[in-house]
């Protein structure tokens, strides 16, 4: 099970945004991933392994962590960036936490 | 470039089956990848359904096995999900996804790279 904190997150434009996704037992960094959907669109792959940035993601966007937790930092938020993040997993089945969404 | 384009009915009556198509360009299934679908009921997260190998091993939600059958037709370059007896709760927007499911510079990953823009399902009488 993916749980993602905080549920909300309301910052401004050019701040720093932080994202934890957490399991209940520890998760294969390599099968981790991020995803970003802006409203009315489908998502969008931003990282994946963890810490790998997909095609065309800006080098704002960054993913770290291992184990049970996981976290995704937007550096400076740009108005393009508020949106629902997800996380998710393959443990057998691939499996999405509940987003985060960020809003101004 | 690689885009996933999904189609279906709109709008289905309860118990019935819901058929969805996703049509693939720029990429011939035959040669590899899995392909999965995904869903999102009105203002919720998202939910994996199924994956399919173009080989045509498929791969169910179990929650979900009893009533969704998903293919492959690699001559039309497109995949299909049948979801039986619908209720209510199948009432989503349904996605489906180009999913990358093996190694990768000696690491095995798993992520979903590409999607198509969604297709929305009303289970309605």
């Amino acid at each position: 099970v993916l749980t993602q904190s905080p549920g909300t997150l309301s910052l401004s434009p050019g701040e720093r945004a932080t994202l934890t996704c957490r399991a209940s037992q520890s998760l294969r960094s390599t099968y981790f991933a991020w995803y970003q959907q802006m409203p009315g669109q489908a998502p969008r792959l931003l990282i994946y392994g963890a810490s790998s940035r997909a095609t065309g993601i800006p080098d704002r966007f960054s993913g770290s962590g291992s184990g049970t937790e996981f976290t995704l930092t937007i550096s400076r938020l740009e108005p393009e960036d508020f949106a629902v993040y997800y996380c998710q997993h393959y443990g057998g089945s691939p499996s999405f936490g509940p987003g985060t969404r960020v809003h101004i | 470039q690689v885009q996933l384009e999904e189609s279906g009915p709109g709008l289905v009556k309860p118990s019935e089956t819901l058929s969805l198509t996703c049509g693939v360009s720029g990429y011939s299934i035959g040669s590899g990848f899995y392909w999965g679908w995904i869903r999102q009921p009105p203002g919720k997260g998202l939910e994996w359904i199924a994956s399919i190998y173009h080989t045509g091993n498929t791969y169910y939600k179990p929650s979900l096995r009893s009533r969704v059958t998903m293919s492959v037709d690699t001559a039309k370059n497109q995949i299909s999900l049948d979801l039986k007896s619908v209720t209510a709760a199948d009432t989503a927007v349904y996605y489906c996804a180009r999913i990358w499911d093996g190694f990768r510079g000696g690491q095995y990953y798993y992520y979903m790279d590409v999607w198509g823009k969604g297709t929305t399902v009303t289970v309605s009488s």
